[in-house]
């Protein structure tokens, strides 16, 4: 079955450490992209990739690093310099970033709830 | 950017309607999608609307007005399943980054 998987679904972490949230596609997609989810607010772009080797920051990049060293994988670091990592944060991916209509629709991971004391 | 309102929270009884208002402001617009999330799970994607007027898939419907900045999801015929957050999120016309409500629940009640 073609999808996105995340892991571990739940971490914890202590302050100070950096953590590597891991997001892998089978569906061939070029565009990936991450999302922190907060209580009440909406998701939030923290970094998106619009093909392999290649990455933007999004609206709240910092404090977080990306890769795209291979077009299935787009792990995310949260570093210490993230002054709020406690949150859920989904990857997604879609066909291309660019493209126009329902088919570029994203499609979204199961999720890593992340938890910093 | 993106200002994207909708309600907090609705509650309907079971085989009822209820309609989910979105309201936007864009700087560009290029399409505005729902999705629907269960608790603590990923968002799965349920309409797009570019053009203005209604879309239809089974119990869902969804609704554009350009011109207004203004998007209705419609749930018919409501099932206890159907109890989630439904989110809004409208794609930037310059940028292609889309931007999300904070999400509507609703509950659905016996």
């Amino acid at each position: 079955d073609g999808g996105i998987t995340q892991s571990p679904k739940y971490l914890f972490r202590k302050e100070g450490q950096n953590v590597t949230l891991s997001c892998e596609q089978n569906l061939n997609h070029d565009a990936m992209y991450w999302y922190r989810q907060d209580p009440g607010q909406g998701l939030r772009l923290i970094y998106y990739s619009q093909i392999v080797n290649d990455f933007q920051k999004g609206d709240i990049a910092e404090g977080y690093s990306v890769s795209r060293e291979k077009k299935e994988s787009f792990p995310l670091t949260v570093t210490s310099a993230q002054k709020n990592p406690t949150a859920f944060y989904l990857c997604a991916s879609s066909i291309d970033f660019a493209g126009e209509g329902p088919f570029y629709e994203q499609y979204f991971g199961p999720g890593t709830r992340l938890t910093v004391t | 950017g993106q200002n994207i309102d909708q309600p907090t929270e609705m509650t309907a009884t079971e085989g009822a309607i209820v309609q989910i208002n979105c309201t936007y402001q864009t700087s560009g617009f290029n399409g505005l999608f729902w999705y629907q999330q269960h608790a603590g799970e990923a968002p799965t994607f349920l309409s797009y609307n570019v053009l203005d007027g209604l879309e239809e898939k089974g119990r869902f419907s969804s609704f554009l007005s350009r011109s207004k900045g203004y998007s209705y999801l419609l749930l018919k015929e409501l099932q206890m399943k159907d109890s989630a957050s439904y989110l809004c999120a409208v794609r930037d016309g310059n940028d292609y980054k889309l931007s999300f409500g904070a999400g509507t629940t609703v509950t659905v009640r016996a």
